[in-house]
């Protein structure tokens, strides 16, 4: 079936550098990506929604200069966290639908992200 | 889309079938039942959806009452590996890709 694939699976850094997070889509093409992130005990909570060949829109109260968006190809979408800090530490996942169906939405695995 | 309400947690002995209830009284007549699960440290994975009939496959089955205000999500056979958070979603299915509201999900544990 359709496979989301995330890398790194965890990363650990330091404070102030920034880390890059990769969202492939690998059965299928996909023009829309959408990032989430998730805190401890908590639920998802969608941050951008990832457009090919155009800018990402963000969510209410996430900065766009800092969790920076690129979906510069139908199958692959990155995020990066600029200037990381210690209250950016979460789990951060991807997902998308296959445009033929758009039925289930696919998930990647998850990026862990500590930033120490 | 419409909004759910789930249980925050339920037990299951393994081998016996777990039952997790969620409603959503106000959902829509387009809009579709899903349901995905995650395993602690990992991304979501979709288990099953629906409109109104009620749906089976090889991890679940799901019942949709007839009034759709409803639904249950089936594991026949509960495994110590099924232990996750069950969310349940409802949202339209066909049209350009949407982002899924989740809620804050059932944590399912299921005991040896």
């Amino acid at each position: 079936g359709a496979v989301v694939s995330q890398h790194p699976s965890w990363v650990i850094c330091k404070s102030g550098t920034s880390v890059k997070i990769e969202c492939r889509s690998l059965d299928f093409q996909a023009t829309t990506m959408f990032w989430y992130r998730q805190f401890p005990k908590q639920s998802l909570m969608l941050m951008a929604t990832s457009n090919e060949g155009s800018k990402a829109t963000y969510e209410q109260g996430v900065e766009k200069d800092k969790f920076l968006i690129n979906h510069a190809s139908l199958t692959l979408s990155t995020l990066t966290v600029t200037s990381a800090h210690p209250e950016d530490s979460s789990f951060y996942i991807c997902s998308a639908e296959n445009p033929g169906t758009n039925t289930e939405a696919f998930f990647g695995q998850g990026t862990r992200l500590t930033v120490v | 889309d419409a909004k759910t309400t789930q249980p925050p947690s339920m037990d299951c002995a393994e081998g016996r079938a777990a039952n997790l209830p969620c409603n959503h009284s106000t959902i829509s007549g387009n809009e579709y039942v899903y349901w995905y699960r995650q395993i602690h440290s990992q991304g979501p994975q979709y288990i099953i959806h629906g409109l109104k009939n009620n749906e089976t496959n090889e991890m679940a089955s799901l019942i949709i009452t007839e009034d759709r205000k409803s639904s249950t999500l089936i594991l026949p056979h509960a495994t110590l590996r099924d232990t996750a958070v069950y969310y349940c979603i409802v949202r339209v299915a066909s049209g350009s890709a949407r982002q899924l509201t989740f809620g804050s999900g059932t944590q399912l544990t299921v005991l040896p």
